[in-house]
């Protein structure tokens, strides 16, 4: 069966410091990959997703970019974070029509 | 424009008690619908899906879904409430996944 690994699961980050969360998926392969943001009491947007190595759509701009080096990683990463970029991240795979999550990772930026 | 609404922010059951939470969606096709379940601090969990054919849909632990063209409705629907049913539930909306909506939410509590 599938599973979705999503680490690290919490992370407190200073402001202007970088930040790097990765996502493998197993048992399937060439998956599509997603990147979810989850503000407090806010529904799910969706930041990133990707149809196949090194492609890589983005929904919003922003201050974080998406990588996927391989078929089934998918790294999302900040340069220097921002306090707006605290959230609760969720990477995404999916087969035709359905979309699975990952546990998820908290960033606090302060 | 493409959305979703979950009417309701917050709703408080008693266990055993029935349970509905609202769906309301505008979409141009006959979309695919989705209802999640997120318990705290956890990823999304999925209930269920309706993609076509029978518009009462049967889903994990219980819980159940009528999808209604005429209201543009996708209620969820479970007939007694346990206890760990409390969570926040999102309801989805797309044709295609990697452009999935999702609404708000609605965070369900449930007292004993």
């Amino acid at each position: 069966s599938q599973t979705i690994h999503q680490w690290p699961a919490t992370l407190v980050q200073p402001v202007g410091s970088p930040l790097s969360l990765e996502c493998t998926v197993e048992g399937t392969s060439n998956p599509n990959l997603y990147w979810y943001r989850q503000a407090a009491g806010r529904g799910l947007q969706l930041l990133f997703y990707s149809v196949g190595i090194g492609q890589i759509s983005s929904e919003v701009p922003q201050n974080l970019s998406a990588s996927r080096p391989q078929d089934r990683q998918f790294i999302l990463s900040s340069k220097k974070l921002l306090l707006s970029d605290s959230g609760f991240y969720l990477c995404a795979w999916s087969v035709p029509n359905t979309i699975y999550f990952g546990e998820g990772s908290w960033l606090t930026v302060v | 424009a493409q959305s979703v609404t979950q009417p309701d922010i917050h709703i408080t059951v008693s266990e055993g008690a029935s349970l509905e939470l609202r769906c309301n969606y505008s979409y141009g096709a006959t979309p695919y619908l989705f209802w999640y379940v997120q318990s705290p601090g956890q990823g999304l969990q999925l209930l269920l899906k309706y993609f076509s054919g029978d518009t009462l849909v049967q889903g994990i632990k219980g819980f159940e879904a009528e999808f209604k063209r005429s209201q543009s409705s996708f209620n969820l629907r479970k007939p007694s409430v346990h206890w760990s049913d409390a969570a926040e539930y999102f309801c989805a909306v797309g044709h295609n996944t990697d452009k999935l909506i999702f609404g708000t939410g609605t965070r369900l509590q449930v007292f004993p």
